[in-house]
């Protein structure tokens, strides 16, 4: 079982849909959960960041962490084709910084 | 946000040369920075960690000899793949924490590595 499991789609959604992508995890000592946005050959931006469970709001974006469940989430309200791109959820334990991705979901939203 | 500058974004060698990646902290000092690889459609892969003024820690199955890691001040971190093949060929990305922050990371643009 890998530590962080992520489908990989890939996601198709109209533009102006709401989009949630998951990842569930089984390491319970992470505690720093981060989504990076990557575009095709290009290097992740940093997206969304929290520390333990909660929800963090940023415009658009929604992420969420569930650590009873090792549960996270990430919502895009009004995708736009501009939002088209792999997602990627990572998390860590923390001290040392490293961390353990997911595979990454593929969304494509589409005029 | 911090940028990690990552230089050069595409290269192209003929197999048994060397080749040199340059990662930058531009607008903070990073203690530690990280090298991926990614292959197409898939993750990213940590290669190596390497954490200024000492030598780095490599991944299980990352060769040493192979993989030239270098970070001598808490600005730049380089990667050089030594007599490279073919297989080498991948997408490498370098991300840098920077100092005091917990586990927040920029990543670099990428480089996309070629070899012929």
């Amino acid at each position: 079982q890998k530590e962080v499991e992520q489908d990989p789609g890939p996601l198709s959604v109209p533009e102006g849909a709401i989009v949630s992508l998951n990842c569930t995890y089984s390491n319970s000592a992470f505690q720093y959960f981060m989504w990076y946005r990557q575009y095709s050959r290009k290097g992740p931006e940093l997206l969304m960041y929290t520390y333990s469970s909660g929800n963090k709001e940023d415009g658009r974006f929604t992420a969420q962490v569930d650590k009873s469940s090792k549960y996270i989430s990430l919502f895009i309200r009004d995708s736009q084709p501009s939002d088209s791109a792999t997602y990627l959820c990572a998390m860590s334990g923390g001290g040392g910084n490293k961390l353990t991705f997911g595979t990454g979901t593929q969304l494509k939203v589409e005029l | 946000g911090a940028v990690v500058s990552q230089h050069p974004s595409r290269v192209i060698c003929k197999s048994g040369t060397s080749v040199k990646i340059e990662c930058r902290s531009l607008d903070f000092q990073a203690t530690t920075m990280f090298w991926y690889r990614q292959f197409p459609k898939q993750s990213l892969m940590l290669m190596a960690t390497s954490n200024e003024g000492s030598k780095a820690t490599y991944e299980q199955g990352v060769e040493k000899d192979k993989f030239l890691i270098n970070h001598a001040s808490l600005t730049l971190s380089t990667l050089t793949v030594t007599s490279a093949h073919p297989e080498d060929s991948s997408f490498y990305i370098c991300s840098a924490g920077r100092q005091g922050t917990n586990e927040k990371l920029f990543f670099g643009s990428g480089t996309q590595l070629s070899v012929l």
